[in-house]
């Protein structure tokens, strides 16, 4: 179990430019999640991943978000034409799925700048 | 809908003392509960789960929490502080009509005075 990874870790990025973030969840986890936290507030809930399938995405994720995850593995989120009000950590986080209280295991995150 | 709802967005202990940190629930379903633990620039970490074997739940660290249905209350608590216990602490609930959407609340920030 190495854990979640998420890269990179900071991204500083001026307002319209488009970024990708990263996530490698832990091999064996078929569930998949990302999540943003804005300061001083809890995480909330963005999209969920089934293996490969995008099973729920969230109506805070708005039509310049997207976020994929091709072979079941690792997935990507990436935000197109970014605002000051994406600066936010990002967290990813995964979990097996086996019945309804499987922990999620979250990474380190990668937190969002624009300027 | 469910939520949680944490008291106190910052508390102060000194070392060695009571933790008490508290959490309030609302579900019209049995709900399953979360405590999870966020060190400065880093992802939560999972202390204890409560998923209706046992109302008393130990977790890592020392921390426990105690759920109780009368209440709609999932506190944590530790018995003694270490200066190590320093950070945010946040409480979370499985959505409903999910088995996999958790509900953060806005989290307490715990400071351990020396």
């Amino acid at each position: 179990d190495t854990g979640v990874s998420q890269n990179p870790r900071h991204k500083i990025t001026k307002r319209g430019q488009n970024v990708t973030f990263r996530c490698d969840p832990i091999s064996e986890h078929n569930r998949l999640y990302w999540y943003r936290q804005t300061l001083g507030q809890g995480p909330e809930f963005l999209t969920y991943f089934q293996n490969e399938a995008q099973l729920e995405k969230s109506r805070l994720l708005s039509d310049r978000f997207s976020a994929e995850r091709p072979k079941g593995s690792f997935s990507t989120l990436e935000i197109q034409r970014t605002e000051q009000g994406d600066s936010a950590m990002y967290l990813c986080a995964s979990s097996t799925g086996q019945g309804n209280n499987s922990p999620l295991h979250f990474g380190n995150g990668t937190r969002l700048t624009v300027t | 809908a469910q939520s949680v709802t944490q008291l106190g967005s910052h508390v102060s202990v000194s070392e060695g003392a009571l933790v008490l940190l508290r959490c309030n629930y609302s579900s019209s379903v049995p709900p399953y509960l979360f405590w999870y633990v966020q060190y400065p620039n880093q992802g939560l970490q999972l202390l204890l789960k409560y998923t209706s074997a046992a109302t008393l739940v130990k977790g890592i660290n020392g921390f426990e929490a105690e759920f109780k249905k009368s209440e709609t209350s999932f506190h944590l608590t530790k018995p003694s502080a270490h200066m190590s216990d320093a950070a945010e602490y946040f409480c979370a609930v499985i959505e409903e009509d999910s088995s996999y959407k958790l509900i953060f609340g806005s989290g307490t920030r715990l400071l351990v005075r020396p």
